[in-house]
């Protein structure tokens, strides 16, 4: 069965710090990759999508994301994150299936 | 863009009552749309995906029989929490997936908080 994870539970940076979040997935054949930002009461929203191409994407407000087939990873980075970047994480895979498959997010905490 | 609007936002019953949550695409058309389930500081559990049209696919461990989804139009999906109990208070998610666009993106809905008292 298809499945995500996202190693880092909790994080908490400073202002300008960078930030890398975690995400494998366990699935052999084609896949697509999103992640998914939700802020402190508000619905979840794409922050960036990989489905073929350059491994390196490229989102709204700062993020990117690599994808490492060989890893089956799809790790979130941004060089320097803002106070208004506090929310929760989501990595999601599409597999074989019409539906997303989400990880178990990861809550970021940034103090200014 | 994309819109998905869901209501009511939230709602509270009273044990032993039915809810119905609607999922609406507001600006594009959507043949499949998906119900999710959340709860407090942890990850969207999917429930079921809807088709337009035909029979709900639920996922393993979901009670077809208490959640029950129409999707009677490629603009509405509606999910009814049948003899609800406290424990089916939590948050519920929509998405849609764009009948046009050949993404896979599914664009969420806002939520809707159900407590049963």
């Amino acid at each position: 069965a298809q499945s995500v994870s996202q190693h880092n539970h909790h994080v908490i940076l400073s202002e300008a710090a960078s930030l890398e979040l975690g995400c494998n997935y366990s699935y052999g054949g084609t896949v697509n990759l999103f992640w998914y930002v939700q802020y402190p009461g508000q619905h979840l929203q794409l922050l960036l999508k990989y489905f073929s191409g350059d491994p390196l994407v490229k989102g709204i407000k700062g993020f990117e994301a690599e994808f490492i087939k060989s890893k089956f990873s799809f790790n979130l980075r941004k060089p320097s994150v803002q106070w208004s970047d506090t929310a929760e994480y989501f990595c999601a895979v599409k597999g074989a299936g019409t539906a997303l498959i989400f990880g178990k997010g990861t809550t970021l905490s940034v103090s200014s | 863009g994309a819109v998905v609007s869901q209501h009511p936002s939230w709602v509270i019953c009273k044990s032993g009552t039915s809810v119905k949550i609607e999922c609406r695409s507001l600006d594009f058309q959507a043949t499949t749309m998906f119900w999710y389930r959340q709860f407090p500081k942890q990850s969207l559990m999917l429930m079921a995906t809807s088709n337009e049209g035909s029979k709900a696919t639920y996922e393993q461990g979901v009670e077809k029989d208490k959640f029950l989804i129409n999707h009677a139009s490629l603009t509405l999906s509606t999910l009814t929490v049948t003899s609800a109990h406290p424990e089916d208070s939590s948050f519920y998610i929509c998405s849609a997936r764009d009948l046009v666009a050949s993404s896979y993106e599914q664009y969420f809905g806002p939520g809707t908080r159900l407590t049963v008292t």
